[in-house]
């Protein structure tokens, strides 16, 4: 299960914070991605990144900001403009931008009160 | 936005019986398809995938079939073992136009 990993497990906020997560992978890989996963919905994705010191924003990325400064780290902030942040979120990564396996992390599930 | 559809969202088998799970798709540039699959408490993992230019893939007891002109894909299970319990999703990807997009999952349950 090694290769990409998050933290925290489980993560607690007041409403109004800004809290990050982090994504860190040893795979060498070059695109990563951070989706939410709810209850009964598919993985929807917010922001991904190609290539260092470069994103795009997916289909949710109001309320969240990324950075990709080394090509192993790829921190989500979710800020206190997210209107529903309480979710499950999964990082992922993948050799490249182009058709192949995405490798996911174990997830942060962030509760916010 | 593109949705992908994915049916059933719940699928209960015996063992042994074949299970099948069905996506469509809207996006005619999606060209890659993948499944995985998540077992409780785990994260997703891929377990076959499609390209767009292929209509089945095989991998021991599960295969892939695509429809590009119906816009539809779908993963069959042969011989389920209990072990195959778990929620599976579907994805329509273009990485030409750098659209992701899962289904919202299925969750099978092979009684022994």
């Amino acid at each position: 299960d090694g290769g990409i990993t998050q933290s925290p497990k489980y993560l607690f906020r007041k409403e109004g914070q800004n809290v990050t997560l982090s994504c860190e992978q040893n795979l060498n890989h070059d695109a990563m991605y951070w989706y939410r996963q709810d209850p009964g919905q598919g993985l929807r994705l917010i922001y991904y990144s190609q290539i260092v010191n470069d994103f795009q924003k997916g289909d949710i990325a109001e309320g969240y900001s990324v950075s990709r400064e080394k090509k192993e780290s790829f921190p989500l902030t979710v800020t206190s403009a997210q209107k529903n942040p309480t979710a499950f979120y999964l990082c992922a990564s993948s050799m490249d931008r182009g058709p192949g396996e995405q490798y996911f992390g174990p997830g942060t599930r962030l509760t916010v009160t | 936005g593109e949705n992908v559809e994915q049916h059933p969202s719940t699928l209960s088998v015996q063992e042994g019986d074949s299970a099948v799970i069905k996506c469509t798709y809207s996006d005619s540039a999606s060209n890659y398809f993948p499944w995985y699959k998540q077992e409780l408490g785990k994260r997703p993992q891929l377990i076959i995938d499609i390209r767009s230019n292929v209509g089945e893939k095989k991998d021991q007891r599960i295969a892939v079939t695509l429809n590009k002109t119906a816009k539809h894909f779908s993963l069959h299970i042969t011989e389920t073992q209990p072990e195959d319990s778990a929620v599976y999703f579907c994805a329509a990807i273009s990485y030409n136009f750098n659209k992701f997009y899962f289904g919202s999952g299925t969750k099978l349950n092979v009684k022994p």
